[in-house]
This record gives structure tokens, C-alpha cells and sequence, in this order.
């Protein structure tokens, strides 16, 4: 069955950039869409964006100046950039899996905490 | 922008059924999702647009909306149903994702 799994620093300084990348295996990347959703401390779930296998993205408004994110089919990968973080970036990081737009998340990674500090 | 509003808690005893109530304009027109998150853990898919169930999910999940209300209902609840759970649906007008604020269900 199809498995996500995030990579990346646990630990990213402020004002610095957060990189992630989000593995899928056991199946092909094409014909959907890929999810990053992060969730701060106590908190709930943000949705961050998404990118569709063809490259085509969309992105959270609250985040959008900062976020890149894009997508390697040949590795079957996806991954995250937020730009000049600071403190309150600080969060547990999901990938996720849509098979449209409007569709549901059905498949989820385990989560990555990256904690933004000096 | 568009806002799910839920209960910050609900607590039910062991047996009981759980009514977790998901607040939006006009969500009977949308398609709601419903995902519970156990601590430590990444949240998991139990209702798909409205109330159909993944494979996998007992039968005591259910889902319903009506006007500007959606409810997951958990039927003969049982301690292992104690979990934090999310209401999100896509806002076609703003094409954005949309999370409701969580709902913590403590099973007395």
C-alpha cells in the first residue's frame, strides 16, 4: 500500500529556510495531489498547500509569500520550502495524499517536528 | 474566508453515543471530511465526503450534514475512541483547504 514518509532538519535557525521532503512508496506519485499540513504545539491542523503531480500548486494565503513547493516525479517525491521562519513555525510537518481538489486526505505521513530556534 | 467552527470538547461515557458537530455557512453544500487524531500520532481519515467510511473504519462512525451544520456521529463509544477530532472541507470559492478547529472527545 502507498506510504508517505517526511525528511528533512529537525532543527532550522529563524529567519532561515525550512526544507522538507516528503517520500512516497509503494505506489506512483502521478494523478494527485500531494499535501503539506502542519500542526504548532497543542495546536491544530493548518493546511500549508498542495502541488499536483503535473506541477501545478496552490497555497495557504497566510503562507503563500513564503512557500514553495514542488515535486520530482522521477524520485516519486515532493517537497517543502518556508521561507524566513521564525518561532511560530515551529510545528510537526505532515505530507499528505488527495485524489482531487475537494477530496479527502486518505493517506497521511507519520509527521516530522521542526522546531525553529537559535 | 471561509470558517469551520467546532466544540472544543465533548465528553460521553463509555457505551454512549458522541455527537461532534462541525458549524460552517452553507457546509450541507459542501463535502466534509472527518479525521481523528490520537496524541502522538498523524490524524486518520474516518469520513469521507459527508458519511461514507474508509475500509477499515468500524461501523459505529457515521456522518450527516444538514444547512450550516455537519456531525460525526460515534455510536456505542468506546475508550479507544478518545482522540482529538478534525472537520475539513475544500472552499471552492477561495480554492483553499479548511480545517475546523478540533474537537476533543474524552470518554468518561
Amino acid at each position: 500500500q502507498v506510504q508517505l514518509q517526511e525528511s528533512g532538519p529537525g532543527l532550522v535557525r529563524p529567519s532561515e529556510t525550512l526544507s522538507l521532503t516528503c517520500t512516497v512508496s509503494g505506489g506512483s506519485i502521478s494523478s494527485y495531489f500531494w499535501t503539506w499540513i502542519r500542526q504548532s504545539p497543542g495546536e491544530g491542523l493548518e493546511w500549508i498547500g498542495y502541488i499536483y503531480y503535473s506541477g501545478s500548486t496552490n497555497y495557504n494565503p497566510s503562507l503563500k509569500s513564503r512557500v514553495t513547493i514542488s515535486v520530482d516525479t522521477s524520485k516519486n517525491q515532493f517537497s517543502l520550502k518556508l521561507g524566513s521562519v521564525t518561532a511560530a513555525d515551529t510545528a510537526v510537518y505532515y505530507c499528505a495524499r488527495t485524489e482531487s481538489s475537494d477530496d479527502a486526505f486518505d493517506i497521511w505521513g507519520q509527521g516530522t517536528l521542526v522546531t525553529v530556534s537559535s | 474566508s471561509y470558517v469551520l467552527t467546532q466544540p472544543p470538547s465533548v465528553s460521553v461515557a463509555p457505551g454512549q453515543t458522541a455527537r461532534i458537530t462541525c458549524g460552517g455557512n452553507n457546509v450541507g453544500s459542501k463535502s466534509v471530511h472527518w479525521y481523528q487524531q490520537k496524541p502522538g500520532q498523524a490524524p486518520v481519515l474516518v469520513v469521507y465526503d459527508d458519511s461514507d467510511r474508509p475500509s477499515g473504519i468500524p461501523e459505529r462512525f457515521s456522518g450527516s450534514t444538514s444547512g450550516n451544520t455537519a456531525t460525526l456521529t460515534i455510536s456505542r463509544v468506546e475508550a479507544g475512541d478518545e482522540a482529538d477530532y478534525y472537520c475539513q472541507v475544500w472552499n471552492s470559492r477561495s480554492d483553499h483547504v479548511v480545517f475546523g478547529g478540533g474537537t476533543k472527545l474524552t470518554v468518561l
